[in-house]
């Protein structure tokens, strides 16, 4: 069964680092995801792509302090310089042929 | 750039229906997937369906299977919803998104909420 797990929440001060972690099952461990921001009372936005090498491809205007990386069957999203509009909900979603899965959120607050 | 634009959305008394459309541009519609995806009121996103890029397939999560159908009109550039036999549980924020099989769900519209209600 294709599921993506989160955790619930996560949290940094002003101007630090947060790490947050999308996880496959070891069966789907080569799978590729998105990231996708969701601020307060407004719609997602795509934030990049994350494959099973590390790679990773940003939307367009998502600052540089995004970046993406892999371990395993993990994913993860880096936020750095941690600013106070980063303070949202991050999806991760994957998909397979006639499936899309979206993971529970992480809503990270900015202390 | 990309614009995904929803309407249609609005109050429906249990058991009615409703259409979603979608209407977009800024990129080449007929070669990309697109996905329905929900979000009710303080939860995660859920995705609902998904159609190819010709209409060919159409795919579905079972909560809808047999009330909801996904299409497409490739020469006006829209997606729709068809919503019938609408629950109460079906109240949501509906999402419009762009998909393709080898980079996932790309863009998104605003939105249109949708609430079931007598």
């Amino acid at each position: 069964q294709l599921v993506l797990t989160q955790s619930p929440s996560a949290s940094a001060s002003l101007g630090a680092s947060v790490k947050l972690t999308c996880t496959l099952t070891s069966t789907h461990m080569n799978y590729a995801i998105t990231w996708h921001q969701q601020q307060p009372e407004k719609g997602p936005r795509f934030l990049m792509k994350v494959d099973s090498e590390g790679d990773y491809t940003k939307g367009d205007g998502i600052p540089d302090r995004f970046s993406g990386s892999t371990s395993g069957t993990e994913r993860y999203l880096t936020i750095s310089n941690l600013q106070s509009e980063d303070e949202a909900d991050y999806h991760c979603q994957t998909w397979a042929t006639g499936i899309r899965v979206f993971g529970t959120g992480t809503k990270v607050t900015v202390l | 750039e990309v614009q995904l634009v929803e309407s249609g959305g609005g109050l429906v008394q249990p058991g009615g229906s409703l259409r979603l459309s979608c209407a977009a541009s800024g990129f080449s519609f007929s070669t990309y997937y697109m996905t329905w995806v929900r979000q009710s009121p303080g939860q995660g996103l859920e995705w609902v369906a998904t159609i190819k890029e010709d209409g060919s397939e159409t795919y579905y999560v079972d909560s809808v299977k047999g009330r909801f159908t996904i299409s497409r009109d490739n020469a006006k550039n829209s997606l729709y919803l068809q919503m019938d036999s609408l629950r109460a549980g079906d109240t949501a924020v509906y999402y419009c998104a762009r998909d393709s099989y080898s980079e996932g769900v790309d863009d998104w519209g605003q939105g249109t909420l949708v609430t079931v209600s007598s």
